[in-house]
């Protein structure tokens, strides 16, 4: 019983290079989060999706900034042309359409180094 | 905008000690609360949560108290353990169609030997 698994655990980039982020949800679960956190502060919601759709984008950047979640295989969380403050660590959540509010379980990250 | 924030940037106790982590709430709407623990390097584990309909929820070891009137959350760790070591967020859901979880910056809980 896989929790929600995010890979890679740690990407380096250089300035300029696209980063893509993957997150697959726990089984059962079709709603994924992603979620952005810098050194020392809080997660920042950044967009919410279901299979096929985005829901909310309202915390994601407008440029550069895009997430998918296909009907097959894992949520994307993909940056273009990244800038040195665009590291971070990155966190996906998942959560099941039974869950109600509850159940929002996250993976262990993607620590974003731009170099 | 909203935001949720905490009293205390760091908490040290002693091992055995019980321990409060405090959060203050501005979103007289939300409907939904989590506390999160967050060991370096690792995501955010679920600790406990609360629905706004209830003012006390006790788990294992951990009680969360929530005071609408003053929109304060709080959780309560008895008898702290050195595993018990780690950051602590608070997280709400705003209420009506909101979805997403937004959290405070976390408090540094450090236990003394």
């Amino acid at each position: 019983n896989a929790g929600v698994m995010q890979n890679p655990r740690h990407l380096v980039r250089r300035r300029g290079q696209e980063a893509r982020l993957r997150c697959s949800p726990m089984k059962g679960h079709s709603h994924v989060y992603w979620y952005r956190q810098l050194p020392e502060e809080g997660l920042k919601f950044m967009v919410y999706l279901q299979k096929e759709n985005i829901i909310d984008e309202s915390g994601m950047p407008k440029e550069r900034f895009s997430a998918e979640f296909p009907k097959e295989g894992p949520s994307i969380l993909r940056i273009q042309q990244v800038v040195r403050g665009d590291s971070a660590a990155y966190f996906c959540a998942s959560k099941s359409v039974a869950g109600g509010d509850y159940g929002y379980t996250f993976g262990s990250g993607t620590r974003l180094t731009v170099v | 905008g909203e935001s949720v924030g905490l009293h205390l940037p760091t908490l040290s106790v002693q091992e055995g000690d019980n321990s409060i982590i405090n959060c203050a709430y501005s979103n007289s709407a939300s409907d939904y609360f989590i506390w999160y623990k967050q060991e370096s390097g690792k995501g955010p584990q679920f600790i406990i949560d609360i629905r706004s309909n209830m003012d006390k929820r006790q788990g294992q070891r951990v009680t969360v108290l929530l005071n609408k009137t003053v929109k304060h959350l709080s959780l309560q760790i008895a008898a702290t353990q050195p595993g018990d070591s780690a950051v602590y967020f608070c997280a709400e859901k705003g209420g009506g169609s909101a979805r997403q979880l937004t959290f405070g910056s976390g408090t540094q809980l450090t236990v003394l030997p």
